[in-house]
């Protein structure tokens, strides 16, 4: 079955240092890959889309990389600040043409 | 422009009851989504309508259903209610085209509570 996997504990960075979180993905062939935020009581809002012809494509401090071999792709925030503490969700397109979430990863960064 | 607007945000019902949730998207946006967000299952994927017709549905049983009108607002009805359809309801639009590669826009979500 298609599976989305990120990091259900929380990462735990001090300000200032580069936050890294992870997304694997299991029986997808995905052409794009999305990542939000969440912050609590809200709703998603898009951040990235990365196709599977871009290895890396980078937005101000934030820049993902998309691995279809690892079928992985992973986020990083530079110079992270507590502002940028949220929980953060990748997200797929199914065979079914559904939009698949992952769990999410929650981030605290502390001043 | 506004955004994606979702009413009520808050709702609590009983078990066996019905309820109407109710999505406005960003104007020009054809395609709505509808999601269910849970602490133990994450954002689930319920359903999405284009033009007035639902393209895709999610894994969830006969009781959750949903329809869009043809200025593009979608509702989204879930009968008999139990206890485990407690969570948050968030809608999502997508711009004109409605291809879920696209950015989602995702409204603030009605929170149902059942007792």
């Amino acid at each position: 079955s298609q599976k989305i996997e990120q990091n259900s504990e929380a990462l735990n960075i001090q300000e200032g240092k580069t936050a890294t979180l992870t997304c694997n993905y299991t029986n997808y062939s995905p052409a794009y890959l999305q990542w939000y935020r969440q912050d609590p009581g809200r709703g998603p809002v898009f951040l990235l889309l990365i196709r599977e012809n871009e290895k890396e494509k980078r937005k101000e401090r934030l820049k993902v990389t998309f691995d279809t071999t690892l079928k992985q792709s992973l986020f990083h925030i530079t110079a992270s600040q507590p502002a940028d503490s949220a929980t953060y969700l990748c997200a797929l397109l199914n065979a079914g043409n559904m939009l698949t979430f992952g769990g999410g990863t929650r981030l605290m960064v502390k001043p | 422009k506004a955004g994606v607007t979702q009413t009520p945000r808050y709702l609590i019902k009983t078990r066996g009851q019905q309820v109407t949730l109710s999505c406005s998207p960003i104007s020009g946006h054809r395609s709505v989504s509808w999601y269910q967000q849970t602490p133990g299952q994450g954002l689930q994927f319920l359903f999405e309508y284009f033009s007035e017709t639902q393209r895709n549905k999610g894994n969830f049983p006969g009781r959750f259903s949903g329809r869009q009108f043809s200025n593009s607002r979608s509702e989204m009805n879930v009968s008999t209610l139990e206890l485990g359809d407690s969570a948050l309801y968030l809608c999502a639009s997508v711009l004109t085209g409605g291809s879920l590669y696209n950015e989602q826009f995702f409204g603030p979500g009605t929170r149902l509570t059942v007792l």
